[in-house]
């Protein structure tokens, strides 16, 4: 079975800091892999995802991730958070590209300090 | 091109009523997916839908939930004599008939009961 397990419900960082989320997946299958962000009283929306091709990934809004099959991670980083970056984010894997049954990480909220 | 709407936003019940939530899919989009978030846990997979379909409800409890997505209106989620551990937060998100179409989600439905 599928899991992802991301480290740390909440993380600080100062504006202009770097970013990193850390999540860690466990699967029996190739991987593939997404990151979603949510604001305040929305959605969730797609930051990024892995589709086994490049193993650095670029998303919206300055995000990236790494998938490292060795580590089984999948981490998120932004060089310089944004006071606007605030918000949740959840890393979740699936076996295949369609996004039928996704399996998701319990998030962490990102906390961003002037 | 509105999103994915959800209502009501908010539900309160009181234990042995009934939970009805909508989803109403964006424009286009013929598959519907329900998701619950239990506190302090991630989103976790409930049901599968296309119209008049259901494609996968391995998600689902075994009893007091159903879903439908029927020709007209939107998705229906609904739980029957509702307990304390339904309290939750419900999205749906839908995508377009293309396989493997990413889908959008909902804002969520923060259900409570009493």
């Amino acid at each position: 079975a599928q899991s992802v397990t991301q480290l740390g419900s909440h993380v600080s960082v100062s504006e202009g800091a770097l970013v990193l989320l850390r999540c860690n997946y466990s699967s029996s299958v190739p991987p593939y892999l997404f990151w979603y962000v949510q604001y305040p009283n929305q959605g969730l929306q797609l930051l990024l995802k892995y589709t086994s091709a490049a193993t650095l990934v670029k998303g919206i809004n300055g995000f990236e991730a790494e998938f490292k099959k060795s580590e089984t991670s999948f981490h998120l980083t932004k060089p310089s958070a944004h006071m606007s970056d605030a918000a949740e984010y959840f890393c979740a894997v699936s076996e295949n590209t369609g996004f039928q049954k996704l399996v998701f990480g319990t998030g962490t909220r990102l906390l961003v300090s002037p | 091109n509105a999103g994915v709407m959800q209502n009501p936003r908010h539900l309160v019940r009181r234990r042995g009523q009934e939970a009805r939530l909508r989803c109403s899919p964006m424009k286009g989009h013929s598959h519907v997916y329900w998701y619950r978030q239990l506190p302090e846990e991630g989103l976790k997979f409930m049901v599968y839908l296309q119209k008049e379909n259901i494609i996968d409800e391995s998600g689902m409890p075994k009893e007091r939930f159903s879903a439908e997505f029927p020709k007209e209106g939107p998705s229906i989620l609904r739980i029957q004599q509702v307990v304390r551990g339904d309290s939750a937060a419900y999205f749906c998100a839908s995508s377009p008939p293309t396989s493997g179409g990413r889908p959008f989600f909902g804002p969520g439905t923060r259900l409570t009961v009493l």
